[in-house]
């Protein structure tokens, strides 16, 4: 059984820093890793997908990274701003090619 | 494509009343996913389909939850006799199967309130 775990919980900065969000998942026969970020009470936005042949992947401010031997992945957010404030979340595939599992997410807030 | 749409976006509903939601998914995306979350919570799984197919659907929380596809397009998601504890998100994602790699494109969710 897929489990995920993120770390932090909750996490707060001030305005410009660069941070790291950790994900770690039990099986790490996965074909890939989505980092989604929801906004509250709205759907969840795709913001990278990492292939499991893949080690990173970058979208503008946004790295993320991807161990699947030791079941990992990090978010790194470079020049953290306000608007980055929500939660992100982590999800992988129970296993191979099945529906994704969620961590629980962190909640960001980046403080002006 | 819009992307993902959901409808409605908000429900009340008194306890014991059937509801069903709807989902619109990306037009050429030939999986549709059900998700159900609640406050402080990931997103869990419900049930999915290929096409009209429902692959799985053993996660669905009660046989009070039902879901169909029925042209491999838009999909429903029905509740009968609404409980309180059926209060949440009710996410709809969609993807496009081809070799397993690809990513899911959620819509802005149904949020149900059972009173």
């Amino acid at each position: 059984k897929q489990e995920v775990t993120q770390i932090p919980a909750a996490l707060s900065v001030p305005e410009g820093e660069n941070l790291v969000l950790n994900c770690s998942f039990t099986d790490s026969a996965i074909y890939n890793l989505q980092w989604f970020r929801q906004d509250p009470g709205k759907g969840l936005t795709s913001l990278l997908l990492i292939q499991s042949s893949q080690r990173e992947q970058t979208s503008g401010r946004l790295n993320a990274s991807l161990d699947k031997s030791s079941g990992r992945s990090t978010l790194y957010i470079a020049a953290s701003q306000p608007g980055d404030s929500a939660t992100y979340l982590c999800a992988v595939p129970y296993s191979g090619n099945t529906p994704l599992v969620f961590g629980k997410g962190t909640r960001l807030s980046v403080i002006a | 494509d819009t992307g993902v749409s959901q409808n409605p976006r908000h429900k009340i509903t008194k306890r014991g009343q059937n509801v069903t939601f709807r989902c619109d998914p990306i037009s050429e995306h030939n999986r549709l996913y059900w998700y159900r979350q609640t406050l402080g919570q990931g997103p869990e799984f419900l049930t999915y389909f290929q096409n009209e197919a429902q692959l799985e659907k053993s996660r669905l929380l009660s046989d009070r939850f039902s879901a169909e596809r029925p042209k491999g397009s838009f999909s429903t998601l029905e509740i009968q006799r609404t409980e309180q504890g059926d209060s949440a998100m009710y996410l709809c994602a969609s993807s496009l199967a081809l070799s397993g790699r690809d990513g899911y494109t959620f819509g802005s969710g149904t949020r149900l309130t059972v009173v």
